[in-house]
């Protein structure tokens, strides 16, 4: 079984402030996806990164993974209090088998932002 | 397209009856997933569809659970005989199984369900 770390469960912070999230596993993921969600929705996928040692951003979002694609981490600059959410790491699974293709998440992260 | 619908979005039922939730994938999308999320936890994987055709079901899903997706189309979740434990988030979501691209897949707003 696939499992996917995430650290912190929570994160409380003041708006300004810098942070970042990690997500981590024993096992290789083909990609790993990371996403954000508003209570009572559906997640909605930030981004994607495939390769090892990727570095995406997104305005003041920067998404690295693992060189062994093991790992990923969000790092978000200077947090407004738009950014609160569940913030939800999710590796996709490499192939061979039926699970090709798979997602499985992280427990997430609770980021609270305050004005 | 409007994204992925579900419906109901939400339902209270008494315990020992009997529900069922369907979605409607974006029309493109040949691969459809069904997963439970608790509150301010992650979703865990229940089912998976490739058109018709059910690729995998988790240990999650116990004999109560049954899912379908005939004609590739729509899915639906039936949980029977429900138990307070089922109550839940209960996500769809899809995709476009196209390798070797990565699209990213694109969820439902979810049926949140309260056994009572």
């Amino acid at each position: 079984t696939q499992l996917l770390e995430q650290s912190p469960q929570f994160l409380s912070i003041q708006e300004g402030e810098n942070l970042t999230v990690y997500c981590n596993s024993s096992s290789v993921f083909s990609s790993l996806q990371w996403y954000r969600q508003e209570p009572g929705e559906g997640p909605v996928l930030l981004v994607t990164v495939v390769t090892g040692g990727e570095v995406k951003k997104l305005k003041r979002l920067t998404f690295q993974f693992g060189d062994a694609r093991k790992d990923s981490s969000l790092h978000i600059t200077a947090a407004q209090p738009g950014d609160t959410g569940l913030y939800l790491c999710a590796g996709r699974t490499g192939a061979g088998g039926t699970s090709y293709g798979k997602l499985t998440f992280g427990q997430g992260t609770i980021l609270t932002v305050h004005p | 397209d409007t994204g992925v619908s579900q419906n109901p979005r939400h339902k209270i039922t008494k315990r020992g009856q009997n529900v069922t939730f369907r979605c409607d994938p974006i029309s493109e999308h040949n691969r459809l997933y069904w997963y439970r999320q608790t509150l301010g936890q992650g979703p865990e994987f229940l089912t998976y569809f490739q058109n018709e055709a059910q690729l995998e079901k988790s240990r999650l899903l116990s004999d109560r659970f049954s899912a379908e997706r005939p004609k590739g189309s729509f899915s639906t979740l039936e949980i029977q005989r429900t138990e307070q434990g089922d109550s839940a988030m209960y996500l769809c979501a899809s995709t476009l199984w196209a390798e070797p691209a990565n699209y990213g897949y694109t969820f439902g707003s979810g049926t949140r369900l309260t056994v009572v």
